[in-house]
Order: structure tokens, then C-alpha cells, then sequence
């Protein structure tokens, strides 16, 4: 099946920096999906992005099809940002999600 | 609009008991999935629905997992005779259609311990 491979697995910022996270996948993709799981275990939708760049306030993502990698921006971090970042992608015809093994962020004040 | 639900939020069961896990979609979602996340293992796929059907269960871990949906809404993921390594936090998402156009939307999770 199709992998998935997040870098780097951990993050550390100081508040107010920028990051980016970085999600390959070993095959062509239907559906991209990133993920913010906050500290009481809740799943929170960031972007669907099979392709493209789509922003959304401070953050903003990227997915290049082509070349089987999507990149997550974080501008100006908040402490609020802290948590586990998850890339899920698609490929087959059963719609499943396949998860990336995440990466831990935490934003110090 | 509400989100998807999941109850109980907690359970603790002892090894060789029998569970229910239940979810409710968001409305008008029509297909529904669930996923179960462990330490050793991450997220991992289980099962999904169409309406009321499950095409493709290959991702249920034993024979001892079961799910099912009744009425296009409601699903009901059952473990018999829990092992601890059933222990894990079990997660359940629907989505407008079936398809990778479609957007999951995952609930708060329920986090079954298996003593």
C-alpha cells in the first residue's frame, strides 16, 4: 500500500517563528488531507489538498502532485499551535485514509 | 452544524468482555469510516460505509471486530472477547459522499482500555 513519511518528527519554536512541515508519499494521490490533533486527542481539519496551495490565516499549505510531497507552513506560531500534525492521503478506490506516523510541534512562550 | 459524535468517551473493560462503540455522523454525511490509534501502531484504517454497507473489511484487525450501520446514520463498531491489544483510541469520521473528493471529518474519539 501507499506510504507516507512526515519530517521532521519533532518540532520546537520559540513563539512567533515559522516553521514548515513536510508530508512524501510513495504514490500517486486522490485525496490530501493535514490534520492538527490538539491535546485532547480531537482530529482538527487544516486543508483537503490533493494539489495546489490553499492559505488559511497563519498557515498555509502546499502539495505537489507530481512529485508526491506536501508542505505545511506555520507563520508567526502561537503556543496554541502546540500538538501532533498528521498527513493522510488516499490513493486507492476505497477512499481510505492513510496516515503519516505525525509530527509533534510545541511552541514555547 | 453539530459534529460527528462518538460515545462512550471512555471505557475500561475486563479482557474477554464484549463491546459496543458508537458513532453518530455528521447529518447527511453518507459514508462513515472508523479508525482506531495506538502507540505501537498510529492510525490505522478499519472499516467504511456506503449507506449501509461495508464493501471492504479487510481492515478489521480479527474476526472478533464487527461494524455496522443502520439507516444511513448510526454505526456501531463491536469487539467480543477484548485483548489488551485491543487497547487503543478508536476514531470515527464521515464524509458528504464516498470518494476522494470528499472531505473526512473525524470525531472526539473513544478510548478503550482493556484491563
Amino acid at each position: 500500500g501507499i506510504q507516507v513519511e512526515q519530517s521532521p518528527p519533532d518540532l520546537i519554536l520559540q513563539e512567533g517563528a515559522n516553521s514548515t512541515l513536510r508530508c512524501n508519499f510513495s504514490d500517486s494521490v486522490n485525496n490530501l488531507q493535514w490534520f492538527h490533533q490538539n491535546p485532547w486527542g480531537q482530529l482538527i481539519n487544516l486543508f483537503y489538498i490533493p494539489s495546489g496551495t490553499k492559505q488559511n490565516g497563519r498557515l498555509s499549505a502546499t502539495t505537489v502532485a507530481t512529485e508526491r510531497y506536501s508542505l505545511l507552513y506555520i507563520s508567526s506560531s502561537q503556543t496554541t499551535d502546540s500538538g501532533v500534525y498528521f498527513c493522510a492521503v488516499e490513493g486507492g478506490a476505497n477512499s481510505k485514509l492513510t496516515f503519516g506516523k505525525g509530527i509533534t510541534l510545541s511552541v514555547r512562550p | 452544524g453539530a459534529g460527528v459524535s462518538q460515545s462512550p468517551s471512555n471505557k475500561v473493560t475486563e479482557k474477554g468482555k464484549d463491546v459496543e462503540l458508537r458513532c453518530d455522523p455528521i447529518s447527511g454525511h453518507t459514508a462513515l469510516y472508523w479508525y482506531r490509534q495506538s502507540l505501537g501502531q498510529g492510525l490505522e484504517f478499519l472499516i467504511y460505509f456506503q449507506g449501509n454497507s461495508a464493501p471492504d473489511k479487510s481492515g478489521l484487525p480479527s474476526d472478533r471486530f464487527s461494524a455496522e450501520r443502520t439507516g444511513g446514520s448510526v454505526s456501531t463498531l463491536t469487539i467480543q472477547r477484548t485483548q489488551q491489544e485491543d487497547s487503543a483510541v478508536y476514531l470515527c469520521a464521515s464524509s458528504l459522499g464516498w470518494g476522494s473528493v470528499f472531505e473526512q471529518y473525524f470525531g472526539p474519539g473513544t478510548r478503550l482500555t482493556v484491563t
